[in-house]
């Protein structure tokens, strides 16, 4: 069974910077391209960040760029995403998601989701 | 970026009714368009890719159509577990854009 566990979360003042990890599990994670996606509340789906199986490729939301970084280590089964100069617009529940595809916009889908970690950014 | 916009935002139906949800790119985007459902305090599940293939376990009454910039998303008759907000999202290029959302709400 496919298992994907978020952490690190919590509440950072504004500017602070936060760690989040995903840790995976049921299935062969190098196998796959990962994603986080984040919902402020009461919004809609915001994707975030996307790596590749083997992270020669990345990409981030606009909206992130330059401030997050997605990482991974397919030793450890794990996905990172380290956020810098955290705003008030950053708060959200931000999702672990497996690709059904090895790379990113390769006509995959978001088929397997965690529970989410929540951020919250305030002073 | 590839914007989507769904449409309605927000329907009101009833136990057995018919619904569409439409989808929309600003580009091209072959059939590259996934469709989830999300329940309150639930993380997203994905009910179809490829814009018509249902994904696993998910009931029949559940399809999905389009190609290029136009999509469908059609539940033949709404049960009680349907009621919930749907999402479209491309995976034609990055970043993978959702759409906005369109809550079902009971009548």
């Amino acid at each position: 069974e496919v298992q994907l566990v978020e952490s690190g979360g919590g509440l950072v003042q504004p500017g602070r910077s936060l760690r989040l990890s995903c840790a995976a599990s049921g299935f062969t994670f190098d196998d796959y391209a990962m994603h986080w996606v984040r919902q402020a509340p009461g919004k809609g789906l915001e994707w975030v960040s996307g790596i590749s199986w083997n992270s020669g490729s990345i990409d981030y939301a606009d909206s992130v760029k330059g401030r997050f970084t997605i990482s991974r280590d397919n030793a450890k089964n794990s996905l990172y995403l380290q956020m810098n100069s955290l705003r008030g617009e950053d708060t959200a529940l931000y999702y672990c998601a497996k690709d059904t595809r090895d790379r990113m916009a390769a006509a995959g889908s978001l088929q397997h989701w965690g529970q989410g970690t929540l951020v919250t950014v305030s002073s | 970026d590839i914007q989507m916009t769904q449409s309605p935002s927000s329907l009101s139906a009833s136990v057995g009714d018919g619904v569409t949800i439409t989808c929309r790119a600003s580009q091209s985007i072959s059939s590259y368009l996934n469709w989830y459902q999300q329940k309150p305090g639930k993380a997203p599940k994905l009910l179809i890719y490829a814009a018509s293939s249902l994904q696993s376990g998910v009931p029949s009454r559940f399809s999905g159509s389009g190609s290029g910039t136009d999509f469908i998303l059609t539940i033949s008759s709404l049960q009680p577990e349907d009621f919930a907000t749907y999402y479209c999202q491309q995976s034609h290029s990055t970043p993978q854009t959702f759409g906005q959302g369109t809550k079902v709400e009971i009548k």
